[in-house]
């Protein structure tokens, strides 16, 4: 089936600094990527949705010029948490469509 | 989005077959319902989905309801390894790119 697959499983940074993370879909091509945060013992919470050749699309509340989407292939979209702080420690999930939903691992950032 | 309603827990013996419900009353014609899973620490990965006859597949089967306001996944048998967060997510038949919203879904235990 379709995979995608999410670089780095995890990272620590310290505060102030930028993380990059890349979401690539390996077997299938994907205009549209996902891209999700998750508290602890929470839900899944939708960032944003990145478009292959142009802008992403960021839902309410969603600081975009923090959190930079890049998706420059129809395989590989980036998010780069920019001067990260510790409110932004989470669990970062990126997600393509191929008939039905498919998710990469995750990263786990923590920023310290 | 048509809104879906879950336990938020529940629990289940091992190798015993668990039934996870969901209410989704304000399902429209048109909606597919989805289950996801969520094991810790990992994205989530697709379960099944169905439209309105009962599904099966390697993983689980899907029971919907006749007038289609509510569903139930079926584990026949589960192990340790079922020990998850199950989402339940409508989304449109003609959903194409459209993002999945999750709900707070069902953390499901396995007692050995």
């Amino acid at each position: 089936g379709a995979v995608v697959s999410q670089h780095p499983s995890r990272v620590i940074c310290k505060s102030g600094t930028s993380v990059k993370i890349e979401c690539r879909s390996l077997d299938f091509q994907a205009t549209t990527m996902f891209w999700y945060r998750q508290f602890p013992k929470k839900s899944l919470m939708l960032m944003a949705t990145s478009n292959e050749g142009s802008k992403a699309t960021y839902e309410q509340g969603v600081e975009k010029d923090k959190f930079l989407i890049n998706h420059a292939s129809l395989t590989l979209s980036t998010l780069t948490v920019t001067s990260a702080h510790p409110e932004d420690s989470s669990f970062y999930i990126c997600s393509a469509i191929d008939g039905v939903g498919t998710f990469g691992s995750g990263t786990r950032l923590t920023v310290v | 989005d048509a809104k879906t309603t879950q336990p938020n827990s529940m629990e289940s013996n091992e190798e015993e077959p668990v039934h996870l419900p969901c209410n989704h009353s304000t399902i429209s014609g048109t909606d597919y319902i989805h289950w996801y899973r969520q094991l810790p620490s990992q994205g989530p990965e697709y379960v099944i989905h169905g439209l309105t006859s009962n599904v099966n597949n390697r993983m689980a089967s899907l029971a919907i309801a006749e007038d289609r306001k509510s569903s139930t996944l079926i584990l026949h048998r589960a192990t340790l390894r079922d020990a998850a967060v199950y989402y339940c997510i409508l989304r449109p038949i003609h959903f194409g790119n459209e993002k999945l919203t999750f709900g707070t879904g069902t953390r499901l235990t396995i007692i050995p």
